[in-house]
């Protein structure tokens, strides 16, 4: 079952812009990640942040984590071209085994 | 270093034909190993995953069927192919023993049903 749902669906930017992408889920969890999928391609994890985490940064992301609100937001500061991707948050629901995925949100980064 | 294969890159098969999909990983044991489906501009579904030799956890009741014969193998499979079986579909495997662990991806298959 689709534990995320990612918002906006598509998001279109200028290069140099930041670029917001928040998830919802529904159950609780033990951890929230984001993954990146160029097109036709597999996923690469970019963040993994914990239930008892509330903010983590990786270069240029930065991921919030409310499990009060059950939401995540994902910034991409300075984007750049190459950011152009989908991009996907997953949780566990609680079982710390299966991810499931939302349905992602489509970012493009204009030059 | 940890290495997951998956093949084949694409697969066209007419509909009523059997289906494998093979997917290994090396460099690492006893892995979590999973198979997602995603259908096209969608998200990834989750159809089967697996936490040891033998364990199969089924996500959607379907038309596909999962096995692991060995700790580092995964294999997808279907008797008879239906038109709604085609997507791309992702083999992925995170490390076991931990829930805070990322999931490794392989590049996929993209399968059409005709």
């Amino acid at each position: 079952s689709q534990q995320g749902e990612e918002d906006p669906q598509a998001l279109s930017i200028q290069e140099g812009e930041n670029a917001t992408m928040n998830c919802s889920y529904k159950t609780s969890i033990n951890n929230l990640q984001w993954y990146r999928q160029n097109s036709g391609r597999g996923l690469v994890h970019l963040i993994l942040i914990r239930s008892n985490e509330r903010e983590k940064h990786s270069g240029r992301l930065r991921v919030t984590l409310d499990t009060s609100k059950k939401s995540s937001s994902l910034l991409i500061t300075a984007s750049r071209a190459a950011d152009t991707a989908s991009y996907f948050c997953a949780t566990d629901g609680g079982s710390g085994y299966a991810l499931n995925f939302g349905k992602g949100t489509s970012l493009l980064v204009t030059p | 270093s940890q290495t997951i294969h998956q093949w084949p890159a694409t697969l066209v098969q007419p509909v009523g034909s059997p289906l494998s999909l093979e997917c290994t990983v090396e460099g690492t044991s006893n892995p979590n190993l999973y198979w997602y489906r995603q259908a096209a501009g969608r998200g990834l579904q989750l159809l089967f995953y697996s936490v040891g030799i033998g364990q199969i956890s089924s996500e959607v009741p379907q038309n596909l069927s999962a096995s692991r014969p060995q700790d580092r193998q995964f294999i997808l499979s279907s008797k008879k192919l239906l038109l709604s079986d085609s997507g791309f579909y992702l083999c992925a495997w995170s490390f076991g023993g931990t829930i805070y662990t990322e999931a490794f991806f392989g590049q996929g298959t993209r399968l059409t049903v005709v």
